[in-house]
């Protein structure tokens, strides 16, 4: 079946515009979760999704982000007021975490987001 | 916060090589997980080993995990030109049912010189 898709691959933006970036997991994965990833670094936790609802909102940078999931499905990481500190590459993954906590993550290949 | 930290930080090895790489982190975990990431791409992962196992095989991979000194460590065994990527760590340090949260390092970044 079809793995994590993220939409737009690629997304330039001027300094002060609001983003949306789109994610759409593997069908009946349970757990969601949003990574950023700057050049040269691991990941950075952002937020994660159990179902519709997100029980850690602590790795969210600023209050000008925000992220939301709709019908245990597509979720939507949402940048306002971009600044060039926000260019990075934003990574989304998923899990099957019905099983318990030892199941892998299964990413996408993110969107690549830079603020000019 | 950063929990993994990784050495090398690079690594570069001829084709047919072992190569091993080291992961060290700072709380207790539940799983410590190993992923594999291509330029351009987003991470595979290769292996999960929990915490109360010491030793896990997959193919050419052979991960080891000392909780008592907090460390994993990655060996790939006779290299390969595709094996040249960034492999990183990451632990989940949450206990439960419910979703992970991991934590991953910097990454080791390898390459195999055919």
């Amino acid at each position: 079946g079809a793995g994590v898709s993220q939409s737009p691959s690629n997304k330039v933006t001027e300094k002060g515009k609001d983003v949306e970036l789109r994610c759409d997991p593997i069908s009946g994965h349970t757990a969601l979760y949003w990574y950023r990833q700057r050049l040269g670094q691991g990941l950075e936790f952002l937020i994660y999704f159990q179902g519709n609802s997100a029980p850690d909102k602590s790795g969210l940078p600023s209050d000008r982000f925000s992220a939301e999931r709709t019908g245990e499905s597509v979720s939507t990481l949402t940048i306002q007021r971009t600044q060039q500190e926000d260019s990075a590459v934003y990574l989304c993954a998923s899990s099957a975490s019905r099983g318990g906590r030892n199941q892998p993550q299964h990413f996408g290949d993110g969107t690549r987001l830079s603020i000019l | 916060s950063q929990q993994g930290e990784e050495d090398p930080q690079a690594l570069s090895i001829q084709e047919g090589e072992n190569a091993t790489m080291n992961c060290s982190y700072k709380t207790s975990i539940n799983n410590l997980q190993w992923y594999r990431q291509n330029s351009g791409r987003g991470l595979v992962h290769l292996i999960l080993i929990r915490s109360n196992e010491r030793e896990k095989h997959s193919g050419r991979l052979r991960v080891t995990l000392d909780t008592s000194k907090k460390s994993s460590s990655l060996l790939i065994t006779a290299s390969r030109a595709a094996d040249t990527a960034s492999y990183f760590c990451a632990t989940d340090a949450g206990w439960g049912q419910g979703a992970q949260k991991l934590v991953f390092g910097q990454g080791t970044r390898l390459t195999i010189n055919p």
